[in-house]
């Protein structure tokens, strides 16, 4: 099932650097999502976009910003990576012309180590 | 902010015993409720939601679930476990209308089956 993919599926950089994740999907939906997934933490959110024009910060958005390029692009940039961002980072998908809140869709996850 | 409690953070069992897993939600309001599985290497899937309704949800791979309102609980059950079930499994709220959105999950139960 590829309707939610992610690029690169792994990432190691540096300390300062800028990087970005990116995120597609071809389900049609409104709605997108990042998540950073820790050992013994769950999922977290990071931010939301209700569409390209609505952006919200999620619970642990600090260091972090993304971007809704179009209904489809949703990308996640870390301006300077630090090594406690080391995480397994999740897109995701709903959508929201089903009525109340509905399942998410995940896409396959980026690794992303800091050093 | 709600949060959500998955009590058991490893499991142990062997094939065809019965599973139960615990999962606690702050949240007083409406709830939707989900439970997703990550298939080691692979990404979240969905087992089963529940929105309304009936409380006792069936889901896939002979999971079901039971949403008891009065104990804030959405535990996950099947009564006979298979090796393929070993697993990282997670519960999820979402409250509509409850500000942000997104899913906020429990911290994960990892699940191993012994054949």
């Amino acid at each position: 099932d590829a309707d939610v993919t992610q690029t690169p599926r792994n990432r190691i950089t540096k300390t300062g650097k800028r990087i970005m994740l990116e995120c597609s999907q071809t389900k049609g939906h409104d709605r997108m999502y990042w998540y950073r997934q820790d050992p013994g933490l769950g999922l977290r959110l990071i931010y939301y976009s209700f569409d390209v024009k609505d952006i919200n910060k999620g619970e642990i958005s600090d260091g972090y910003s993304v971007s809704r390029q179009a209904q489809a692009k949703f990308s996640l940039s870390l301006e300077s990576a630090i090594p406690n961002q080391t995480a397994l980072y999740f897109c995701a998908t709903s959508d929201s012309t089903r009525g109340a809140v509905d399942e998410q869709f995940f896409g396959p996850g980026t690794r992303l180590t800091v050093l | 902010a709600q949060s959500v409690s998955q009590h058991n953070h490893h499991v142990i069992l062997s094939e065809a015993a019965s599973l139960e897993l615990g999962c606690n939600y702050s949240y007083g309001g409406t709830v939707n409720l989900f439970w997703y599985v990550q298939y080691p290497g692979q990404h979240l899937q969905l087992l089963l939601k529940y929105f309304s309704g009936d409380p006792l949800v069936k889901g896939i791979k002979g999971f079901e679930a039971e949403f008891i309102k009065s104990k804030f609980s959405f535990n996950l059950r099947k009564p006979s476990v298979q090796w393929s079930d070993t697993a990282e499994y997670f519960c999820a709220v979402n409250s509509p209308g409850g500000g942000a959105d997104g899913l906020t999950f429990g911290k994960g139960t990892h699940l191993i089956i012994q054949p």
